[in-house]
C-alpha cells in the first residue's frame, strides 16, 4: 500500500524559513520514473503545484516561486524535503505532497498525502 | 503561468449528468494530452480521477469521464449520486520551461 504523510510546523512568522518533510511508503524514488511532487491550497482556494524531484534528481520549481524553493531527497529515509524561505501570511495554506504516477513517467498525481496546515503569522 | 479556468460551480440532480470544463491555451491544454483531474470533499486530500485526459485509474467509477477539444478539456459525471458533491480541478502539464504543471481554478459540484 502506497501512502504519504506531510510533517512540519503548524505555524511559522514571517520572514521564517519554512521545512516540510513528506515520509513515504510502499514505493522506492530510487525507481526509474518516479517523483514527488509539493502541491499546496490556501483555505478556499485552489490547488498550486511548487515543485517536483525525481527518481534521478532533477528538480523543477513553480517559475513564480523559484527563488525560495528548494526540494531535496532522502532515496535511504523514503523523505522528500521541502524547504520555502522568507514565508509571509500569504503563504498561508495546506501543503500536500504527492506521487507522480510511475507508468505515465510522472504525467499524473496518483496518490496524495492528508496535507498539513501551515498558518504564516506573527 | 496562468490558472485554467473552470466554472466556480455546476449542479444537477441526481441520475443527471453535468460537464466541467477546463479552458486552457495553445501552451498547456492545447499542446498536450496530459490533463488529468482531480476531486476533492471538504477537509480531504484531492483524489486522481481522470489521466491523459480521458483514461480512468483503477477503482474510478466509470461515470467519470474526460474529454479535450482544442484548449478545452472537460470531465462529465453520469449517473450524478450525492457523493459527487465535490470541488473538481483539472491539471495540464505546461512544460519544463516553465512551472511544470498548472492547476484549475476549481469546481463546486453541488446535487440538488
Amino acid at each position: 500500500q502506497v501512502t504519504l504523510r506531510e510533517s512540519g510546523p503548524a505555524l511559522v512568522k514571517p520572514t521564517q524559513t519554512l521545512t516540510l518533510t513528506c515520509t513515504f511508503s510502499g514505493f522506492s524514488l530510487s525507481t526509474g520514473g518516479m517523483c514527488v511532487s509539493w502541491i499546496r491550497q490556501p483555505p478556499g482556494k485552489a490547488l498550486e503545484w511548487l515543485a517536483l524531484i525525481d527518481w534521478d534528481d532533477d528538480k523543477y520549481y513553480n517559475t513564480s516561486l523559484k527563488t525560495r524553493l528548494t526540494i531535496s531527497k532522502d532515496t535511504s529515509k523514503n523523505q522528500v524535503v521541502l524547504k520555502m524561505t522568507n514565508m509571509d501570511p500569504v503563504d498561508t495554506a495546506s501543503y500536500y505532497c504527492a506521487r507522480g504516477r510511475l507508468a505515465g513517467r510522472c504525467d499524473a498525481f496518483d496518490i496524495w498525502g492528508q496535507g498539513t496546515m501551515v498558518t504564516v503569522s506573527s | 503561468q496562468s490558472a485554467l479556468t473552470q466554472p466556480a460551480s455546476v449542479s444537477g440532480s441526481p441520475g443527471q449528468s453535468i460537464t466541467i470544463s477546463c479552458t486552457g491555451t495553445s501552451s498547456d491544454v492545447g499542446s498536450y494530452n496530459l490533463v488529468s483531474w482531480y476531486q476533492q470533499h471538504p477537509g480531504k486530500a484531492p483524489k486522481f480521477m481522470i489521466y491523459e485526459g480521458s483514461k480512468r485509474p483503477s477503482g474510478v467509477s466509470n461515470r467519470f469521464s474526460g474529454s479535450k477539444s482544442g484548449n478545452t478539456a472537460s470531465l462529465t459525471i453520469s449517473g450524478l449520486q450525492a457523493e459527487d458533491e465535490a470541488d473538481y480541478y483539472c491539471c495540464s502539464y505546461v512544460g519544463i520551461t516553465t512551472s511544470l504543471w498548472v492547476f484549475g481554478t476549481g469546481t463546486k459540484v453541488t446535487v440538488l
